[in-house]
């Protein structure tokens, strides 16, 4: 397996424009987790799906962040409108759920820059 | 209010010293807990674990010591080597919540040859 698989890999946009970022989970896990990297909070968890319905969305900033699971293989994440603070670096993780604690397979992430 | 803390932001070692990264976490219902690694420009890669019915877990050069009373919880690396030069993620777990994982927010480990 190719493990997670993230687009783009780096995404340059004005302020104002719609950002959607992808995610291509490992065949056969049943959760999907989004996060966003700062240097001033480390590692926060935005949403994540279970058998591709929306779990926990309390993580998710504002209203203009959106994410979907239309299907088990693909995920995406909007943003509409970006911000310059939306900057980050977004993860995209997926995990089987055997049991607790079980460790997320991350993806390589998508840097985003907002102008 | 950050449930999982790691409150040194960077760390600096001597090749073949120990390497101590420590985390601390005030849920007390946390029952299991992980260590990533991440190197620049790569997504977190999984460590090492270790459930709450434990108090040490040792994979090689990698040994993670659990104190529950205290709420704290650290990696040791032993020899460190300048490989292990990388931002360290403390996460924790509870039971049936979803598998869902609360990072702290890293440390940054230095390894000197």
């Amino acid at each position: 397996d190719a493990g997670v698989i993230q687009s783009p890999r780096h995404e340059v946009t004005e302020m104002g424009q719609e950002v959607t970022l992808r995610c291509k989970p490992i065949s056969g896990h049943d959760y999907l987790f989004w996060y966003r990297q700062t240097m001033m909070r480390g590692l926060e968890l935005l949403i994540y799906f279970n058998n591709n319905v929306p779990i926990d969305d309390s993580g998710m900033p504002e209203d203009r962040f959106s994410a979907k699971m239309p299907n088990a293989s693909f995920s995406t994440l909007k943003i509409q409108p970006s911000e310059p603070r939306d900057s980050a670096v977004y993860f995209c993780a997926s995990s089987l759920a055997l049991f607790s604690g079980q460790e997320q397979f991350f993806g390589p992430g998508t840097r985003l820059t907002v102008l | 209010d950050q449930q999982v803390k790691q409150n040194s932001p960077s760390l600096s070692v001597q090749e073949g010293r120990i390497s101590i990264l420590n985390c601390d976490y005030t849920n007390s219902m946390f029952d299991y807990f992980l260590w990533y690694k991440k190197y620049p420009a790569e997504g977190p890669t999984f460590l090492i674990s270790i459930s709450s019915i434990k108090d040490k877990n040792e994979d090689g050069r990698f040994t993670v010591f659990l104190n529950k009373s205290a709420k704290h919880l650290s990696l040791h690396i032993v020899p460190s080597q300048p490989g292990d030069s990388a931002v360290y993620f403390c996460a924790a777990s509870v039971d049936n919540a979803g598998n869902m994982l609360t990072f702290g927010g890293g440390t940054r480990l230095m390894v000197k040859p």
